[in-house]
């Protein structure tokens, strides 16, 4: 069985550049997590999935990252504008429903100059 | 609002010794309880999760927690630690209600040979 596929592996880009991230999930997996992670810290939730609707975005800053999942399958993640506070490492996850096991992905490390 | 702490940021033990990580939740009902690993280089990897039940739930890799309801507290067990067990360690608490999840900050393991 293939796992969360993510890409790209690793992004640099420059503040106030954009950037989207791509994320494929396990097959048959209605739910579909975006984490951010900042070194040294915990996954902090950016948005949840439950097929092609938003369950959670309380803690996604609207202003500069947006979040889709068409056809309740991939979804892509994106931030414009960036600022350097963003370098993170941005890990997608899914699981068959919201209180299943979660699949996380290798994950995007990301870093903003 | 539901959180999670672990109080441990990190953990030195030899190989063999006997391991526990701490955790401590704040929620008003009964949560889902987890633990993940995340290994240098790897994503991240659930070990155990509780529901229901027994509170001794055992995992992968010979772990085990305990879900203590008077102390708010799951706390991760290891009776031998392997060198292999180096890594850092997630506690993570889901809202039953709307499975939202929040992961605490993690506790980085280190092993002595």
């Amino acid at each position: 069985e293939a796992g969360v596929a993510q890409s790209p592996r690793y992004k640099i880009i420059e503040k106030r550049q954009s950037v989207a991230f791509w994320c494929n999930p396990i097959s048959g997996h209605a739910t579909l997590y975006w984490y951010q992670q900042i070194l040294g810290q915990g996954p902090k939730l950016l948005i949840q999935f439950q097929n092609n609707g938003v369950v959670d975005d309380s803690q996604l800053p609207k202003d500069r990252f947006s979040a889709e999942r068409l056809k309740g399958v991939d979804s892509t993640l994106k931030i414009q504008p960036a600022k350097l506070e963003d370098s993170a490492v941005y890990l997608c996850a899914s699981s068959l429903g919201p209180t299943d096991t979660q699949y996380f992905g290798p994950g995007t490390r990301l870093t903003v100059l | 609002a539901q959180s999670v702490t672990q109080p441990d940021i990190h953990i030195t033990v030899s190989e063999g010794a006997s391991l526990e990580l701490r955790c401590n939740y704040s929620y008003g009902a009964t949560p889902y309880l987890f633990w993940y690993v995340q290994s240098p280089g790897q994503g991240l990897q659930l070990l155990l999760k509780y529901f229901s039940g027994d509170t001794l739930v055992q995992g992968i890799k010979g772990f085990e927690a305990e879900f203590k309801r008077s102390q708010s507290s799951f706390n991760l067990r290891k009776p031998s630690v392997h060198w292999s067990d180096a890594a850092e360690y997630f506690c993570a608490v889901v809202n039953s209600g709307t499975y939202k999840y929040i992961f605490g900050t993690g506790t980085r393991l280190k092993v002595l040979a």
